[in-house]
């Protein structure tokens, strides 16, 4: 498997545009996880899916995020409008829920946004 | 919000020394994980130890937990240059996992 797919891995784009981040887990996982890692606050949960359902929102930052999962192979975050201060790396993750020895999640390599 | 946190934010060492890092959490926990981010990438799991259990090993790692202070410590022994890495540690109930801030491990060669 190619593990978790997260594109694009790098954005630089305007305050006030649009950006979409977009991930496709490893085949077979039901949960999807997105994260974001700055500096300051370092890694944060903003959201998470269960079989394509949200289950908790209560990461997300404010009304300019918003997350979809239309299938069980493909998620996108959304920011809109973007601001500087949401310039950070999100991070995609995903697990099953069969693994119950290690409930690891698995990780995908990021993708870091630039809002100038 | 954080849940975990990682003490010493930044440790080095000399190649073949142990390395020893803490984490402090506030809330009942199902489990504890600890993960590794090498720069610019995702995290990789290390290793998983339940609420029940007290120490756990894995080839060069050693886990253990205290329950009662609420705390775990994740031990590197006969470091490597290739393990310099962040580590952090990741309290779960359930899906909802709260990571630390991380420790910087720099392995000197």
């Amino acid at each position: 498997d190619a593990g978790v797919i997260q594109s694009p891995r790098h954005e630089v784009t305007e305050m006030g545009q649009e950006v979409t981040l977009r991930c496709k887990p490893i085949s077979g996982h039901d949960y999807l996880f997105w994260y974001r890692q700055t500096m300051m606050r370092g890694l944060e949960l903003l959201i998470y899916f269960n079989n394509n359902v949200p289950i908790d929102d209560s990461g997300m930052p404010e009304d300019r995020f918003s997350a979809k999962m239309p299938n069980a192979s493909f998620s996108t975050l959304k920011i809109q409008p973007s601001e500087p201060r949401d310039s950070a790396v999100y991070f995609c993750a995903s697990r099953s829920s069969r693994d119950r020895s290690s409930y690891e999640q698995y990780f995908g390599p990021g993708t870091r946004l630039t809002v100038t | 919000s954080q849940q975990g946190e990682e003490d010493p934010q930044a440790l080095s060492i000399q190649e073949g020394e142990n390395a020893t890092m803490n984490c402090s959490y506030k809330t009942s926990i199902n489990n504890l994980q600890w993960y590794r981010q090498n720069s610019g990438r995702g995290l990789v799991h290390l290793i998983l130890i339940r609420s029940n259990e007290r120490e756990k090993h894995s080839g060069r790692l050693r886990v253990t937990l205290d329950t009662s202070k609420k705390s775990s410590s994740l031990l590197i022994t006969a470091s490597r240059a290739a393990d310099t890495a962040s580590y952090f540690c990741a309290t779960d109930k359930g899906n909802d996992m709260r990571f630390g801030a991380g420790t910087r491990l720099t392995v000197k060669p």
